[in-house]
């Protein structure tokens, strides 16, 4: 069965410094990945998605990540962080099957401090 | 313009009770999903329905029971409610296409006391 794994709970990072969110998943075929980020009292937003070609992907808000097939990684990075980018962020692999059903990771809550 | 609407947003009620909590989209996918958020944020998928019909189901306990009228709406009920079952339940679209991303409604919140 596929997973997901977080394996940071809780990262606090200085406004303007730079981040990356860890992600590692479990599963045996080509998998689809995905960041959502979910700001507090909110839905999950899509930060970006790997489905293949280039294993680095750009998206919304200056975020990026890279899929690393040798590692099992998929890693969330932003050059410059901004107080408001402060939320909890998801990782997500879609299962196989005919449905988009995801599996997320645990969560990682980002603190930004001024 | 919300793609994916959940209604109510926050559900207060006490245990017994029976609730439901209804999802709309607009965006003309043909699956829809729900999904519970526990206290510690963990996202679990609990059903999906494509066109109707139910495709996912994940050992939820029966006193849940999603019902979809048509591909646009995926409404859940839920029976005696107890204490556990609070958590926040999002309601997600997504084409029947593997090569997308689901969409998320805002979530509902449900404190049973």
């Amino acid at each position: 069965a596929q997973s997901v794994t977080q394996p940071d709970i809780h990262i606090t990072v200085s406004e303007g410094a730079s981040l990356e969110l860890r992600c590692n998943y479990s599963y045996g075929a080509t998998p689809y990945l995905f960041w959502y980020v979910q700001s507090p009292g909110q839905g999950l937003q899509l930060l970006l998605k790997y489905f293949s070609g280039d294993t680095l992907v750009q998206g919304i808000k200056g975020f990026e990540a890279e899929f690393k097939r040798s590692q099992s990684s998929f890693n969330l990075r932003k050059p410059s962080v901004h107080w408001s980018d402060a939320a909890e962020y998801f990782c997500a692999v879609v299962a196989s099957g005919t449905a988009s059903k995801l599996t997320f990771g645990t969560g990682t809550r980002l603190q930004v401090t001024l | 313009d919300t793609a994916v609407s959940q209604t109510p947003k926050y559900l207060v009620t006490q245990m017994g009770n029976d609730k439901s909590i209804k999802c709309e989209q607009n965006l003309g996918h043909d699956t829809m999903y729900w999904y519970k958020q526990d206290s510690k944020k963990f996202l679990k998928i609990m059903f999906s329905y494509n066109n109707k019909e139910l495709i996912i189901n994940e050992t939820v306990p029966n006193r849940f029971s999603p019902k979809s009228p048509d591909k646009a709406h995926l409404n859940l009920h839920i029976n005696s409610l107890e204490l556990g079952d609070s958590a926040v339940y999002f309601c997600a679209s997504s084409p029947f296409d593997r090569n997308t991303e689901a969409f998320f409604g805002q979530g509902t919140r449900l404190t049973v006391v």
